[in-house]
Parts: structure tokens; sequence; C-alpha cells
């Protein structure tokens, strides 16, 4: 299996901060790479696929970027409703696997 | 605007049977452009991924749960289901069906997701 190291686990930042969060993959992906954002008692939201194609729907400030094994996820500007966990997932191969997750807090 | 629903008893015994559904609507599971993934959420954990299946029957699944779960799909009712058996407390966690943009190998991510349903192992 693929394993996902996302960076950090957590971080405290404040409205209008910029976000970056990583991830890494135990072997190279091309661009096969998904970003999800899941607020608590929610299901998870796709916000990035593909590394760096924008999900209809979501906002511009969150970007991502990166191919091979390592990734970024970028929230330019962080607004109130960001406040959540974030998770990178590998689509190169079989099993699917997660990151084990970015929670973004109040600084 | 398509919409999953799961659905299944909340309480599962160990060693028995977990059964889950998955109803789709506003869309057809038929549609060739999507495979039909589970993923699980342990309690305060991250995403596991379950398998997934396409509506014409073939799945793949986590080779992790493999021996234990079964996938199907129902066009006539446009559902999706899961079984996992002898279930025991490792199993307790929200059960997600979600639409997966995959092919055969790659993927483009979930990107429609159900409501998640809760389900605990315990006598």
């Amino acid at each position: 299996d693929i394993q996902m190291t996302q960076s950090p686990s957590s971080v405290s930042a404040s409205v209008g901060d910029r976000v970056t969060i990583t991830c890494r993959a135990s072997q190279a992906l091309s661009s096969w790479l998904n970003w999800y954002q899941q607020k608590p008692g929610k299901a998870p939201k796709l916000l990035i696929y593909a590394a760096s194609s924008l999900q209809s729907g979501v906002p511009s400030r969150f970007s991502g970027s990166g191919s091979g094994t390592d990734f970024i996820l970028t929230i330019s500007s962080l607004q109130p409703e960001d406040f959540a966990t974030y998770y990178c997932q590998q689509a190169y191969s079989f099993p699917r696997t997660f990151g084990q997750g970015t929670k973004v807090e109040s600084k | 605007q398509v919409h999953l629903q799961e659905s299944g008893p909340g309480q599962v015994k160990p060693s028995q049977t977990l059964s889950l559904t998955c109803a789709v609507s506003g869309g057809s599971i038929t549609s060739g452009a999507y495979y039909w993934s589970w993923i699980r959420q342990h309690p305060g954990k991250g995403l596991e991924w379950i398998g997934y299946i396409y509506y014409s029957g073939s799945t793949y699944y986590n080779p992790s749960l493999k021996s234990r779960v079964t996938i199907s799909a129902d066009t006539s009712k446009n559902q999706i289901s899961l079984k996992l058996n002898s279930v025991t407390a490792a199993d307790t966690a929200v059960y997600y069906c979600a639409r997966d943009l995959s092919t055969t190998m790659t993927g483009l991510g979930l990107d429609v997701w159900g409501q998640g349903t809760t389900v605990t192992v315990s006598s």
C-alpha cells in the first residue's frame, strides 16, 4: 500500500493567515492526489483533484500543487469556515489511501 | 444534484454481519462515468477506503478487508450495498458511501458523499 504522510498534524492560525499543508507519498503518484476538507460530524468534501484542479464550487483561496511524492494544499487567506481537518488521498493505485489528517485550529 | 443516503442497523453484535445500503437519488448508478465507493472512519481517526463497485458488478476491495467484505449494486433500486462479516469492535466506525471518479486504476476523487452512518459493534 502507498503510505501518505501529512504535516503538520495540526496548525493554529488566524483568520486571514496563509496556511500550507504538506502531503508526502511513499512512492510517486504523478498527479493522482486529491484533497478533502472535513468538518466535525460531517462527511469529507472534495476540494482539489489531480493535485491542482479546483473542484467546482470550491473557493479560489484553496489551491494545490506538487507532483511525484510531494504535494501542498494552500489556503491563501483563512476564513472562519475553513477551520476543519484536511486529508490528502492518493488515487494512483489500489487500495486508495488517505493521509492521517491535518487539523486547522483557531489561534 | 446527486444525493447519497446510507442506511442500516446502528448496532451489530460481534461475529455477525454488518449490512448497509446506500440509496442514490438524482442520478443513476448505471451512469458509466462513475464508480461507487465505501469508506469508513473509526472514532476520532482518519479515513479508510473499503472498496468500490462499478454498476456492472466489477469490484475492488481493500486487501485488509477483502476476506470479509462484499459490495454489490442493485440497478433496479439504484442502490449500493456493503456487507462486512465476522465483525469485531475494531469495525466500529462511521461508514460512508461516495461517488468515485475513478477508472480501473487512477482516480479524480470522491466528489459526492453520503452523510454517513454510525455502526457500533457491541454485544
